[in-house]
């Protein structure tokens, strides 16, 4: 069955460390898709990166960066230098179906990142 | 360009009430979605749409219907409304397994 799993329920860090956020997914299809959100403190929900199943290339956008892994099904987030303006949930999510059919485009419980100044 | 509407932005209803929560794209976006958010639970997938006349339900339907006439429009509806269906309410479109827009969020209160 589909499933995200982001184990990290609340991280706090000081002002430019550096912080990795982990997503752990299972699907049975063989093309799927993950992606980044960002929910900042307002409530709206903001989309940060996808990758789709067979490109495991890192991909790097000013201080952020993702390490995707097949092998252990993994699709972390770096934030490099942390800034306050950081602080916020970050959701991990999956989207599936060419394979299975059914096009659930599911999302892990979040993790909220809090950079203290 | 308006995106993603989505109408109320709040709402009380007493237990056994029922209602519906509406929302519109203008992207010609053939995938919608509902989703629930509640503290710790992230956000849970309620129903989804590939296209007009296709619903199909998420990991949490129960409770709640939708149906989809068009492809602009995909309204919730809860039947009767419980304490347990207290969240806020997201509606989101996309092309398939692409970036999803999201609505402003519902915050519904059962009482």
């Amino acid at each position: 069955a589909q499933k995200v799993t982001q184990a990290q329920t609340e991280i706090s860090v000081v002002e430019k460390e550096d912080v990795t956020l982990d997503c752990v997914y299972e699907t049975r299809d063989t093309t799927y898709y993950l992606f980044w959100y960002k929910q900042p403190p307002s409530g709206e929900l903001v989309f940060l990166i996808r990758r789709n199943s067979f490109d495991e290339q890192n991909e790097i956008s000013g201080r952020y960066s993702w390490n995707f892994q097949k092998s252990t099904s993994s699709f972390n987030f770096t934030i490099t230098a942390s800034q306050v303006v950081d602080s916020a949930v970050y959701f991990c999510a999956l989207s599936e179906g060419i394979t299975s059919g059914t096009y659930k485009y599911i999302f892990g419980t979040g993790t909220r990142l809090k950079v203290l100044a | 360009n308006a995106g993603v509407t989505q109408t109320p932005k709040f709402q009380v209803l007493k237990t056994g009430q029922s209602m519906t929560l509406q929302c519109a794209q203008d992207m010609n976006h053939e995938y919608m979605s509902w989703y629930r958010q509640d503290p710790g639970m992230g956000l849970r997938l309620i129903h989804y749409s590939v296209g007009a006349g296709i619903t199909d339900q998420g990991e949490v339907p129960n409770g709640y219907n939708v149906s989809r006439s068009t492809t602009e429009d995909f309204p919730l509806r809860l039947l009767s409304a419980a304490p347990s269906q207290t969240s806020v309410y997201f509606c989101a479109s996309s092309r398939l397994n692409t970036e999803a827009f999201f609505g402003q969020g519902t915050r519904l209160t059962v009482v």
